[in-house]
């Protein structure tokens, strides 16, 4: 089984600074995905970003990077130049298989004007 | 490229009675998952579909049920609703395996209350 966890349930930061969100997992899969997703009050559930775990480079996109550190099973969000419009729910994800997704219960990242 | 839809985007029912939920999978997706999101916390995985078959399944009981069409479209069936079914259900489709086939990208999801 895999266990996905996020120990902040909020953060508050102002616009334009860089943010962290944490975030540690276990599994017993030798190959797996590791997924940020933003979810709105929209409720639409926005891929933010994907790591897969064979491959050592951290993934980046545009504003979004995580710092993934497989041996201690942990997958962090840096967000930089935080904006008004990436205030939301940040949830942390693995696997993606038949087996589905496994999913943190979020951190409330609201940025502040 | 359209992307995931889900209908309804509201619904009331009362406890016992059945419902039915609808997904229509991106352009070029072929497999497609659901997700019971109670307030307050992540989504839980109910089950997958690929090929018409239900290929993996999470912690739910059997009154949880599924279809996906040739289309690949796919439906959420719930039978005998209880209060603790009220959440947000959430569908979610995938490319064909490659690149990106582990991927899951989310419809907008179905408010149902039970009362």
């Amino acid at each position: 089984a895999q266990t996905v966890t996020q120990s902040q349930p909020e953060m508050s930061v102002q616009e334009a600074e860089t943010v962290t969100l944490s975030c540690t997992y276990d599994t017993s899969e030798s190959n797996y995905y590791l997924f940020w997703y933003k979810q709105p009050p929209s409720r639409q559930m926005i891929l933010v970003i994907r790591q897969e775990a064979y491959k050592q480079q951290n993934a980046t996109e545009n504003r979004f990077s995580v710092n993934f550190q497989k041996a201690a099973k942990s997958f962090s969000l840096k967000i930089s130049d935080s904006q008004l419009g990436d205030t939301a729910m940040y949830f942390c994800a693995s696997g993606g298989g038949a087996d589905g997704l496994t999913f943190g219960k979020g951190t409330h990242l609201i940025i502040q004007p | 490229e359209t992307g995931v839809t889900q209908s309804p985007t509201h619904l009331i029912k009362t406890r016992g009675q059945q419902v039915t939920l609808r997904c229509s999978s991106q352009s070029g997706h072929n497999t497609v998952s659901w997700y019971q999101q109670a307030l307050g916390q992540g989504p839980q995985f109910i089950f997958q579909y690929y090929r018409e078959e239900e290929n993996g399944r999470g912690n739910f009981p059997p009154r949880f049920s599924g279809l996906q069409f040739p289309n690949y479209s796919s439906e959420l069936n719930v039978n005998a609703l209880e209060l603790d079914d009220s959440a947000l259900y959430l569908c979610a489709s995938s490319p064909p395996s490659g690149s990106r086939g582990n991927t899951q990208y989310f419809g907008p999801g179905t408010r149902l209350t039970v009362l």
